[in-house]
């Protein structure tokens, strides 16, 4: 199976802070990635698939990037509503796996 | 608009069997792979299984292989887990989702708690 190594797990920062979250995979994947953000007590949204193609109805501030096996996700000035937990998601050889979270906070 | 919602999570002892029901609406269900992912509480996502439009296509994650059974029901618009000889660590809210043709989910259902204790 294919693991995605999220990093960092917790990251602390500011409204208006650039900030970035990477996804390592075991193997090559080649775009096929996907990051969501959850809420506590939410279900999971989707906020970029496809690696980089960002999702209809979220703000133009998030983005994402790579291919093979290296993947970020950026957001380029926080906002309040975009503390939350990102995960990333891969498909390969019919099976679907996630990254552990990374949990964003307020510093 | 496109909604999915869950619904049959509950207590259940170890051994004992239970099935989720996922009711789609808003959209056309036949069109689209479906999927059910789950959270332990406190933990991370956790994809489960998924099933082509028509059935055809089946996939599991090891961890439940052999003792879940996803299916659908097109005509009602709706998708099934059938879960048997549940252990304490299927404990989880349960999510069924829409996979959007680019191998990511783009609609989620709100979940079910699923509880298995003695």
């Amino acid at each position: 199976d294919i693991q995605l190594t999220q990093s960092p797990s917790f990251l602390s920062a500011s409204v208006g802070d650039r900030v970035t979250i990477t996804c390592r995979a075991s193997q090559g994947i080649n775009n096929y990635l996907a990051w969501y953000q959850q809420k506590p007590g939410k279900a999971p949204k989707l906020v970029i698939y496809a690696a980089s193609t960002l999702q209809s109805g979220v703000p133009s501030r998030f983005s994402g990037s790579g291919s093979g096996t290296d993947f970020t996700l950026t957001i380029s000035s926080l906002q309040p509503e975009d503390f939350a937990t990102y995960y990333c998601q891969q498909v390969n050889t019919n099976l679907i796996t996630f990254g552990q979270g990374t949990r964003l906070e307020i510093k | 608009q496109a909604e999915l919602m869950e619904s049959g999570g509950g207590l259940v002892k170890p051994g004992g069997s239970l099935r989720l029901s996922c009711a789609a609406s808003g959209f056309s269900f036949s069109d689209y792979y479906m999927t059910w992912i789950r959270q332990a509480p406190g933990k991370g996502l956790e994809w489960v299984s998924y099933i082509s439009s028509g059935s055809s296509i089946i996939y599991y994650a090891d961890s439940v292989k052999g003792r879940f059974t996803i299916s659908r029901d097109n005509a009602k618009k709706s998708l099934y887990l059938q879960m048997n000889s549940l252990r304490a660590e299927d404990t989880a809210v349960y999510y069924c989702a829409r996979d959007s043709r680019f191998d990511a989910f783009d609609l989620w259902g709100q979940g079910t708690m699923l509880t298995v204790s003695a």
